[in-house]
C-alpha cells in the first residue's frame, strides 16, 4: 500500500520569505502523479501544484514550486514571497497513474503560518 | 461550468439517526470519489464510484456506510445509526475519467451529538 508522510506537523514563515514543506513517500509503483492541496480554513480542498513521475522536470506554477526526488521518493513544496493568504493546511498526495486505484493517498497535512 | 458541489454544508444528527451526504458532480463528469477528514487529518479514501456502479469501496467501513450514484441525480453517502466517532468532514470529488484530475466539493461537515 502506498503511504505519504509529512513530517512537519506546522511551519511559520516571515511573509516575503521563502518556506519549503516536505513530503515523502513510499510506492513500489514506478508511474504516479504527486500533488500538493491547499485547505484554508474554509476547508476548500485547492489543487497547488501537480508532478508526473516520469517527466523529471519540477513543476512550477507561479510562486509555488517542487523538488520531486524520485530516487529518494521526496516531493517537497516551496512556496517564494509567502503572502498572508498562503497560511493554510496543506498537504501532499499521492496517486496511481494506471486505471486501478483512482483514489488519493493524502499525507497528514503541514499547517503554514505566514507573520506578516 | 458549476463546480462539484455538496449538500448540506453542516449536518448535526443525534447519535442513532441516518445521515444522508449528497454530491452533484461537475458537469460531464461520471466518476465520483468520497473521502473522510477527521480533525486534524489529511482526508482518507472511502470509496469511488462510477455511474450506477461501485468500483472501489476498500475504504469505507463494512457496517452503517454506504454509497450510490444512481443513473440520475446526485452520489450520496448515507450513514446509518451514526455514532460520535463519525463526526468529521466528508469531501466529494469528481473526475471526467479514471485517470483525470479530481476536482473537490467544499465538503460537508458532519456533526453527532
Amino acid at each position: 500500500a502506498q503511504t505519504v508522510t509529512q513530517s512537519q506537523p506546522e511551519m511559520s514563515v516571515q511573509e516575503a520569505e521563502t518556506v519549503t514543506l516536505s513530503c515523502t513517500y513510499d510506492t513500489s509503483e514506478s508511474d504516479y502523479y504527486l500533488f500538493w492541496y491547499k485547505q484554508p480554513p474554509s476547508r476548500q480542498m485547492i489543487l497547488v501544484i501537480r508532478q508526473e513521475a516520469y517527466k523529471q522536470q519540477n513543476a512550477t506554477e507561479n510562486r509555488f514550486s517542487v523538488n520531486f526526488q524520485k530516487a529518494a521518493k521526496s516531493f517537497s513544496l516551496k512556496i517564494s514571497d509567502s503572502q498572508l493568504g498562503d497560511a493554510a493546511m496543506y498537504f501532499c498526495a499521492y496517486r496511481r497513474r494506471n486505471n486501478a486505484g483512482n483514489m488519493l493517498t493524502f499525507g497528514g497535512g503541514t499547517r503554514l503560518m505566514v507573520k506578516p | 461550468n458549476a463546480g462539484v458541489m455538496q449538500n448540506p454544508r453542516h449536518l448535526v444528527r443525534r447519535r442513532g439517526q441516518e445521515a444522508r451526504l449528497r454530491c452533484s458532480p461537475m458537469k460531464g463528469h461520471s466518476h465520483v470519489y468520497w473521502y473522510r477528514q477527521l480533525p486534524e487529518e489529511g482526508l482518507k479514501f472511502m470509496v469511488y464510484l462510477q455511474k450506477e456502479n461501485i468500483i472501489d469501496e476498500s475504504g469505507m467501513p463494512k457496517e452503517r456506510f454506504s454509497a450510490e450514484f444512481p443513473k440520475e441525480g446526485p452520489s450520496i453517502l448515507r450513514i446509518q445509526q451514526v455514532v460520535r466517532g463519525d463526526s468529521a468532514a466528508y469531501f466529494c470529488a469528481s473526475s471526467q475519467g479514471s485517470g483525470q484530475p479530481q476536482h473537490f466539493g467544499d465538503g460537508t461537515r458532519l456533526s453527532i451529538l
